[in-house]
């Protein structure tokens, strides 16, 4: 069974550092081809994808956001980790954690909310 | 990047009637060399992460019901619900994945008239 969960703060003050974690269960992070990311959605509003990793250590980022983030894996612990600098309010969001399949999402965490208020 | 819009916003069918979602992307996602539309949909309930439910513009997920169909080539597409049931209601988002970055559509919410 697979399973993806997101772990991390759910306050940040503005210019602040988030990082976010992603605990992985039912399949290998080393596999070739298989690729985890995140996707994040502000209350209310639509999904927006930020990055994505691949078992061979391939990064992929939104151009957006690509200065700002940074996705790395501890395939020994089954996780991967997010960050993104100078937090803003309106990088308020539910961000999810994703499994990759042919380029949709089939598996999905069930979310962390991340709050940017000082 | 490509741009995915959706029609409409909202809208308001009778249980057992049909709904239809439209989507469009600012251009191509068909991949001449498999000849596949690289095109999702997702489905999300409130409180819930989206789930996809059509993935290549046309294949249903295992386990989707199969009310639920995809449509559609090149730039646009239509997600049918052929009779609504109480538990289709959603926000249903199209997502493609042609090229990088993969983009979303801004959302159609589906409710019971």
């Amino acid at each position: 069974q697979i399973t993806l969960k997101e772990s991390g703060p759910t306050l940040v003050k503005p210019t602040q550092t988030l990082t976010l974690t992603c605990t992985i269960s039912g399949f290998s992070l080393s596999t070739s081809g298989v690729a985890v990311g995140w996707i994040r959605q502000p209350p209310g509003k639509a999904l927006e994808w930020l990055a994505l990793i691949y078992g061979n250590d391939d990064k992929r980022y939104s151009p957006s956001l690509k200065s700002r983030l940074t996705i790395t894996k501890d395939t020994s612990k089954n996780q991967v980790v997010l960050t993104l600098t100078n937090m803003d309010p309106v990088d308020t969001a539910t961000y999810y954690c994703v499994k990759k399949r042919h380029g949709d999402y089939n598996y999905w965490g069930q979310g962390t909310l991340v709050t940017v208020s000082s | 990047d490509i741009v995915m819009t959706q029609s409409p916003d909202s809208l308001a069918v009778s249980l057992g009637e049909r709904a239809t979602i439209n989507c469009k992307s600012s251009q191509s996602v068909l991949y001449s060399s498999d000849n596949r539309n690289y095109l999702a949909w997702y489905q999300q309930k409130p409180g819930q992460p989206p789930k996809v439910i059509i993935y290549w513009a046309s294949t249903r997920e295992s386990g989707v019901p199969d009310r639920f169909s995809g449509s559609g080539s090149g730039t646009d597409f239509t997600l049918t619900i052929s009779s609504l049931q109480a538990e289709d209601v959603a926000v249903y988002y199209c997502q493609q994945y042609y090229s990088a970055p993969p983009t979303f559509g801004p959302g159609t919410k589906v409710e019971i008239k």
